[in-house]
């Protein structure tokens, strides 16, 4: 149990585009969803955190408006980067938390990643 | 600003050898300490820590955390080529949070 997909995993796109990734819980529900950036040869960064239904709590330095996330269902999230620009190429990973008893640690189960390149 | 620092960076050894990675944090509303294996794709989970001086086991590997020097260790015995990986360490904090470091390189050579 507790698997993660994301779509796609991988995607080239145009220099001002924008693209949509999507993560699923496929077996759980999920009450808050994470999403990462990891550049080459770095450690993951978290970007913002979301709980279905309300607004996504953006990290220091995250653009809300260029990195738009949507957490519409307990099960799916999605990340649009907006005007895409090769800086934006990375690796972006979003992971799934769900409901746990007070005092208990809310484990994380990871996507498999999708690799977004910005040409 | 929370922080975690892994070390060291990159590690090369030959198979059988046994290696130790280390990990300190800085962070506000500590809630447990986790390890992570990092291949092609996204992590996979390894331990998670939230005691001081428990030592948790799975197989080859080993892990303690210790909250006095705010610093855990990750042991790997008897090495193979398949522990190649980014061994990630990360610090959960209130609301869930993940502040990850930077990873240690672990080869393992035959």
């Amino acid at each position: 149990g507790a698997v993660v997909s994301q779509h796609p995993s991988w995607v080239i796109c145009k220099s001002g585009t924008s693209v949509k990734i999507e993560c699923r819980s496929l077996d759980f529900q999920a009450t808050t969803m994470f999403w990462y950036r990891q550049f080459p040869k770095q450690s993951l960064m978290l970007m913002a955190t979301s709980n279905e239904g309300s607004k996504a709590t953006y990290e220091q330095g995250v653009e809300k408006d260029k990195f738009l996330i949507n957490h519409a269902s307990l099960t799916l999230s999605t990340l649009t980067v907006t005007s895409a620009h090769p800086e934006d190429s990375s690796f972006y990973i979003c992971s799934a938390s769900r409901e746990r008893a007070l005092g208990t640690y809310n484990e994380q189960f990871f996507g498999p990643g999708t690799r977004l390149t910005v040409l | 600003e929370d922080k975690v620092v892994q070390s060291p960076l990159s590690l090369v050894v030959h198979e059988g050898d046994t290696v130790t990675l280390n990990c300190s944090y800085e962070v506000t509303n500590f809630r447990s300490l986790l390890w992570y294996k990092q291949e092609k794709k996204a992590p996979t989970f390894l331990f998670m820590l939230t005691s001081s001086g428990i030592e948790k086991k799975s197989g080859r590997l080993s892990s303690i955390l210790d909250k006095k020097e705010l610093s855990s260790i990750l042991n790997i015995t008897a090495t193979q080529t398949g522990d190649s990986a980014i061994y990630l360490c990360a610090v959960e904090t209130s609301g869930s949070r993940l502040t990850f470091g930077e990873g240690t390189q672990l080869t393992v050579n035959p």
